[in-house]
């Protein structure tokens, strides 16, 4: 079976502050998709990211980078030097090769970013 | 270029009553997912189309819930009778995907419905 868990609830930090947000993956097949979305307070889901079982690099958006470590199954987010407007309740999720593309969500960890 | 657009917004009805939920994915995608998220369960896939054919509907929760997708460009999800338990945020999401499920998928705004 597959799964994701984000084992964050809840985070609050203080603006500027480097944050990372947990996510480890459960999967025994070799091909599969990671994903982050965002979901600010006005409810929409947004795309952030999307990495490949076979491309272990890490990636760099602006603040915002990915490591993903199939070692640990793990794809942990960070955003540094916080802002107020990255609180939000973001969620990591996996797709698993040929089965059409749905989602599978972990529970979201609500970041609260404090000025 | 417009979004995933979901109609209505917010749906407040009344026990029994059935209720649809409209959704127009993003024009040339050929995917389409119905979710649903609530407090206790997260966020947790109904049901998705691919090139308008139900693909998996596993995760319809029980016959109350029908969802079709009669053209590429409109999709419906139905709950009759509907029950309190069904509040929650629904979301459509859409993906140009060829099967390998890699693509990212885009959400619409979501429709919260409340059943008294």
């Amino acid at each position: 079976a597959q799964k994701v868990t984000q084992a964050q609830t809840e985070i609050s930090v203080v603006e500027k502050e480097d944050v990372t947000l947990d996510c480890v993956y459960e999967t025994r097949d070799t091909t599969y998709y990671l994903f982050w979305y965002k979901q600010p307070p006005s409810g929409e889901l947004v795309f952030l990211i999307r990495r490949n079982s076979f491309d272990e690099q890490n990636e760099i958006s602006g603040r915002y980078s990915w490591n993903f470590q199939k070692s640990t199954s793990s794809f942990n987010f960070t955003i540094t030097a916080s802002q107020v407007v990255d609180s939000a309740v973001y969620f990591c999720a996996l797709s698993i090769y040929n089965q059409g593309g749905k989602l599978i969500f972990g529970q979201g960890t609500e970041l609260s970013v404090k000025p | 270029d417009a979004g995933v657009i979901q109609s209505p917004r917010h749906e407040v009805t009344e026990m029994g009553q059935e209720v649809t939920l409209r959704c127009k994915p993003i024009s040339g995608h050929n995917s389409l997912f119905w979710y649903r998220q609530t407090m206790m369960r997260g966020l947790e896939l109904l049901i998705y189309f691919n090139n308008n054919v139900p693909i998996d509907d596993s995760g319809m929760p029980e016959d109350r819930f029908s969802a079709k997708m009669p053209n590429a460009s409109f999709s419906t999800l139905k709950i009759q009778p509907s029950e309190p338990r069904d509040s929650a945020v629904y979301f459509c999401a859409s993906s140009f995907a060829t099967g390998a499920g890699y693509n990212e998928q885009f959400f619409g705004p979501g429709t919260r419905l409340t059943v008294l």
